[in-house]
């Protein structure tokens, strides 16, 4: 009940394309879904987050879609660019910052 | 750059010896997280201090503590260490105490455990 899942384990796309990353969680305690980029050798950065009470927030070219219902949510960035490739995270947490995250997964844009 | 400063960067230790591991914290945030990153995989919670006190532990063994300090920076002690302790241990930190706010890490120590 504690699990994210997260797919899909990588992806390839276009400049300019529209990478989608999903997740799914069964805790509906959780009360918090962040998003995190990572780059090689570096640690996780916070990209974007959203609490259960929206349905969408967006930040410059990445937007959090949240389904409440289905219990899943996830990742859209827009106008992709060689500089996202990189590997994110999905996680949850029902409070106090006690992150569950995803598998993750790896995206290469190519130029 | 977040605010999160970690050290050592990278580590090698032999297989039964112990490590400390020590993360400063971002200015203003009382909380500090760890967790474990095995390659190729998602970071796992190890355990969560605030205020100095232990504030929820993952499914780590007992072999793996901490410390807070009054200025809110940690240690992360690791005992007998074993070859699957190999990995990148992340820091975050964090203001919010019981509530959701942004964690943000640092870069990580890598641990090699030969």
């Amino acid at each position: 009940q504690q699990q994210v899942k997260q797919s899909p384990q990588s992806l390839i796309v276009q400049k300019g394309g529209i990478p989608i990353i999903n997740c799914a969680y069964e805790n509906t305690a959780f009360d918090y879904f962040p998003w995190y980029q990572q780059f090689p050798g570096k640690g996780p950065a916070l990209l974007i987050a959203i609490r259960p009470d929206v349905s969408e927030k967006k930040e410059g070219r990445f937007t959090i879609s949240f389904n409440k219902s289905a219990k899943q949510f996830s990742l859209h960035i827009m106008d992709s660019q060689p500089g996202d490739s990189a590997t994110y995270f999905c996680a949850a947490a029902r409070y106090g910052n006690k992150l569950v995250f995803g598998a993750g997964t790896i995206l290469r844009v190519k130029s | 750059e977040t605010g999160v400063t970690q050290s050592p960067t990278h580590l090698i230790k032999t297989r039964g010896q112990q490590v400390t591991l020590r993360c400063s914290s971002q200015s203003g945030h009382n909380t500090v997280s760890w967790y474990q990153q095995a390659l190729g995989q998602g970071p796992q919670f190890i355990f969560q201090y605030y205020r100095e006190e232990e504030n929820g532990r993952g499914n780590f063994p007992p072999r793996f503590s901490g410390l807070q300090f009054p200025n809110y920076s940690s240690e992360l002690n690791v005992n007998a260490l074993e070859l699957d302790d190999s990995a990148l241990y992340l820091c975050a930190s964090s203001g919010g105490g019981s509530t959701n706010t942004e964690a943000f890490f640092g870069q990580g120590t890598r641990l090699t455990v030969v």
